[in-house]
């Protein structure tokens, strides 16, 4: 699977849009992008994920960039809830491929 | 609806003691099931993964092992525990069929070793 780099760390103010950008150079073109959250002490929650269009969901909207070598998770107006360790995954599709996390980001929505 | 419990939440055990952490999944059939573990302040490292009954893939050379006896149980285990051990682990599964690729977790199980 392809490795993916993130920032360890961001900040947001309470009530504006996070952006959170994953590069992913290596990806293939049967690999989707994932994006999992994880609150402290909890397992993590997924998210949204996409394979070259634009996604969005009732949590996240998912912005790929033309090339798929690099994305971006837009949370469009973070709360405190949304502090969290933040996973970009890239993972082919087939049940043999496995989901490798790295450290992802952690945000930090401020009041 | 599905839904996967894993147990014990928390455990302390002195080095050199064995461990057994189990994981069960409720409400679906041949699932694929995976443990992680997450060490202090670092990301998920997948340490085992299973397609089926008795079927177990490691990914990580270390002195822990899993079983899968049963359809949508779960279960890692050593025989001697290492310091280097601790950490929160956490179990999972994703569909066999119909699999959108999301992957469910369980609560987690946090495992310190003295």
């Amino acid at each position: 699977d392809a490795k993916t780099t993130q920032p360890p760390s961001m900040d947001c103010a309470e009530g504006r849009a996070a952006n959170l950008p994953c590069n992913h150079s290596t990806i293939s073109g049967n690999e989707y992008v994932y994006w999992y959250r994880q609150i402290h002490s909890q397992g993590p929650q997924y998210i949204i994920h996409g394979l070259k269009n634009n996604e969005t969901n009732e949590m996240a909207s998912l912005i790929i960039t033309e090339d798929r070598k690099s994305s971006t998770l837009i949370l469009p107006h973070a709360t405190l809830r949304d502090t969290a360790v933040y996973y970009c995954i890239v993972r082919g599709w087939r049940t043999g491929n496995q989901f490798y996390f790295g450290t992802g980001t952690s945000l930090t929505v401020i009041p | 609806s599905q839904t996967i419990h894993q147990w014990p939440a928390t455990l302390v055990q002195p080095v050199g003691s064995p461990l057994s952490l189990e994981c069960t999944v409720e409400g679906t059939s041949n699932p694929n099931l995976y443990w992680y573990r997450q060490a202090a302040g670092r990301g998920l490292q997948l340490l085992f993964y299973s397609v089926g009954i008795g079927q177990i893939s490691s990914e990580v050379p270390q002195n822990l092992s899993a079983s899968r006896p049963q359809d949508r149980q779960f279960i890692l285990s050593s025989k001697k525990l290492l310091l280097s051990d601790s950490g929160f682990y956490l179990c999972a599964w994703t569909p066999r069929i119909l699999n959108t690729g999301e992957l469910f977790f369980g609560e987690g199980s946090r495992l310190t070793v003295l």
